[in-house]
């Protein structure tokens, strides 16, 4: 089972700030099968990222993933407030599924 | 447009079977994805319990895995989740999810005496 472990726990920014967001692999993660989520309180997560750097469909220009192998990353280049939310990656390469324990990003 | 709807009861007693439907409208589930469930524990994090592949074959998370069946009903386009002997520590919000890409508004399924 791949372990995702996501630092920072809690990322405190103001508005207009980039934030960097990291998902840590236990081992490779195979074909780049790493998605990022963002999800508000009382929401379904939505899918932002797809194979590590794919924007999904609506997802702003503002948001971007890289990385590869166990490093991934997810950047927001300028926080708008409706960017402040709870923040999850995912493998879905070699069953089972796991994900990352999220990275709350709140307003400083 | 691809929806996902859960469907099922929201409070069960200890021992109890849960057993939630999800149904599909805008794709049929023989023509492709996984079809999956996850859930979320209040104020917790995101778990994945498994999925129904659309050729049929299943995969589940290991520590549920004698636990659980996800089947589907291709008739109906519709995939359920049953969960055996459930205990408080099933209470969750469930969601169903096509591949990684659409979920549904998930359902709160909560397990008390």
């Amino acid at each position: 089972e791949i372990v995702l472990t996501q630092s920072p726990g809690t990322l405190s920014l103001s508005p207009g700030e980039r934030a960097t967001l990291s998902c840590r692999a236990s081992q490779s993660v195979n074909e780049n099968y790493l998605a990022w989520y963002q999800q508000k309180p009382g929401q379904a997560p939505r899918l932002l990222i797809f194979g590590v750097s794919s924007r999904a469909t609506g997802i702003p220009d503002r948001f971007s993933g890289s990385g590869s192998g166990t490093d991934f990353t997810l950047s927001i280049s300028r926080l708008e407030p409706e960017d402040f939310a709870v923040y999850y990656c995912q493998q879905y390469g070699p069953s089972p599924w796991t994900f990352g324990h999220g990275t709350k990003v709140e307003i400083k | 447009q691809v929806q996902l709807q859960e469907s099922g009861p929201g409070l069960l007693k200890p021992s109890e079977t849960l057993s939630l439907t999800c149904t599909v409208s805008g794709y049929s589930i023989s023509s492709g994805y996984h079809w999956g469930w996850v859930r979320q524990p209040p104020g917790k994090g995101l778990e994945w319990i498994g999925f129904i592949y659309y050729s049929g074959s299943t995969s589940y998370n290991p520590s549920l895995k004698s636990r659980v069946i996800i089947s589907a009903d291709t008739s109906k386009n519709q995939f359920s989740l049953n969960v055996i002997s459930v205990t408080a520590a099933d209470t969750a919000v469930y969601f169903c999810v096509r591949g990684v890409d659409v979920w549904g508004q998930g359902t709160l399924v909560t397990v008390s005496a």
